[in-house]
């Protein structure tokens, strides 16, 4: 298995466009967790997936980010407009739920990350 | 709110050494607690995870302690080796179901 797979890999944008990450867990995965990294803040949680649905949004800082799972294979997390403290690695990680809804009883799975700069 | 602190955030140790790498939480309910590391520019890479109801876990030449009573977990790492180098972070999983990392501590192992 190729593991989580993100796209892409690096992005730098200015202030105010849209940015679009992707994600495509592991196949057969059924949970999928997006997080940010900052030097200042560690990782965070932002918002997780079971069987495609949102579980947990809380995490979302703003209205400007928003995230889809149209389907099992593919998810996105969308920001507009974009702000320079957004810039972020933003990683994607994707774990079985074998415990019947409890989504963090396996180990998560984590992609390479996207390294967001915002001009 | 929890809250998960560890201490070094930087280690610096030459090859051979045992060292021990810790970390705490201010929530003793968890549900579990994983031990991560990372590589510069990659992703987080799943090393042990210890359930509640556990107190150690072993890989190789890695050994996990958890007392949840007092918060504390610490990564034992034996004879460490400079492909060691990296960056360590734990998490919990609380009655929030979130996993709530630490900043982690950032291992260089010295040839």
């Amino acid at each position: 298995d190729a593991g989580v797979i993100q796209s892409p890999r690096h992005e730098v944008t200015e202030m105010g466009q849209e940015v679009t990450l992707r994600c495509k867990p592991i196949s057969g995965h059924n949970s999928l967790f997006w997080y940010r990294q900052t030097m200042m803040r560690g990782l965070e949680l932002l918002i997780y997936f079971n069987n495609n649905v949102p579980i947990d949004d809380s995490g979302m800082p703003e209205d400007r980010f928003s995230a889809k799972m149209p389907n099992a294979s593919f998810s996105t997390l969308k920001i507009q407009p974009s702000e320079p403290r957004d810039s972020a690695v933003y990683f994607c990680a994707s774990s079985s739920n074998r415990g019947g809804g409890r989504a963090w009883v396996d180990t998560q799975y984590f992609g390479p990350g996207t390294r967001l700069t915002v001009l | 709110k929890q809250e998960v602190t560890q201490i070094p955030a930087a280690l610096s140790v030459p090859e051979g050494e045992n060292l021990v790498l810790n970390c705490s939480f201010t929530d003793s309910a968890i549900y579990n607690l994983q031990w991560f590391r990372q590589d510069p520019g990659k992703g987080l890479t799943s090393l042990l995870l210890i359930q509640s109801s556990q107190r150690e876990q072993t890989s190789g030449r890695l050994n996990a302690s958890l007392d949840k009573s007092s918060g504390r977990s610490t990564l034992y790492i034996a004879a460490s080796q400079p492909g060691d180098s990296a960056t360590y972070l734990c998490a919990v999983k609380g009655g929030s179901e979130k996993l709530v990392f630490g900043k982690g501590t950032k291992l260089t192992v010295n040839p």
